[in-house]
């Protein structure tokens, strides 16, 4: 079943901050982060697996709350390199299949 | 580090008709997906193989989509006979292993079906 990720887009400015949601309605192994910038194929972010641990990357992080089934990924001091569509992806406890949202368009103007 | 390598890039062809694609992993990775890309959309998994065999297909439409990833590296993807419906981006991605980890994606094969 295909996560729920929120907001569908999102407008910054250089150096504001964002939160991009993503939830699920089955019980998860894990979540994966992609960033796919237009035109290119999807980069890896990051994994979290259940333990409810933190990541970081840069000033991007993330988190998993496994008994909510949602994660939350935070871009803080917005760069316009961070331009792209963010794509959180989940695997089901005892699955091998990752099954992306829709995405979040984020745009960081000057 | 060569990455994941797909050809064509672009392709378009009329309803009815057969195409393949091709995808070569990064070396040494033992996992490979085959991932379908509708415009405004996340990826969808068609196809996952560890090493030569199939994973996961429950997505892959049999009827007219076939896959094969011969001695456990290349892989083909097929359409048979194509729907205007089977336009979209084909990304092919590859892993270390099978779970939890990093997965590396091609630059992908942009299908046009007339």
């Amino acid at each position: 079943q295909q996560p729920v990720q929120s907001p569908q887009a999102v407008i910054l400015r250089e150096g504001e901050d964002a939160v991009i949601n993503c939830s699920s309605s089955k019980a998860l192994y894990s979540v994966h982060w992609y960033r796919q910038k237009h035109g290119e194929a999807p980069v890896f972010l990051m994994i979290l697996l259940k333990g409810g641990e933190q990541k970081g990357h840069d000033k991007i992080s993330a988190s998993f709350n496994e008994k909510k089934q949602q994660s939350s990924l935070y871009l803080t001091a917005s760069q316009l390199s961070y331009s792209g569509t963010y794509f959180c992806g989940t695997v089901g406890a005892g699955s091998y299949q990752l099954t992306f949202g829709k995405g979040t368009k984020l745009s960081v103007i000057p | 580090e060569a990455g994941v390598a797909q050809s064509p890039r672009y392709k378009i062809i009329e309803k009815r008709q057969s195409v393949a694609f091709w995808c070569n992993p990064i070396s040494g990775h033992a996992t490979l997906y085959w991932y379908q890309q509708i415009l405004g959309q996340g990826p969808k998994l068609l196809i996952q193989f560890q090493n030569n065999g199939v994973v996961d297909d429950s997505q892959l439409p049999k009827d007219r989509f076939s896959a094969e990833r011969l001695k456990g590296v290349d892989s083909t993807l097929k359409i048979q006979p194509a729907k205007l419906e089977d336009s979209a981006v084909y990304l092919c991605a590859s892993s270390l292993v099978l779970r939890d980890y990093e997965q590396y994606f091609g630059p992908g094969t942009r299908l046009t079906v007339t």
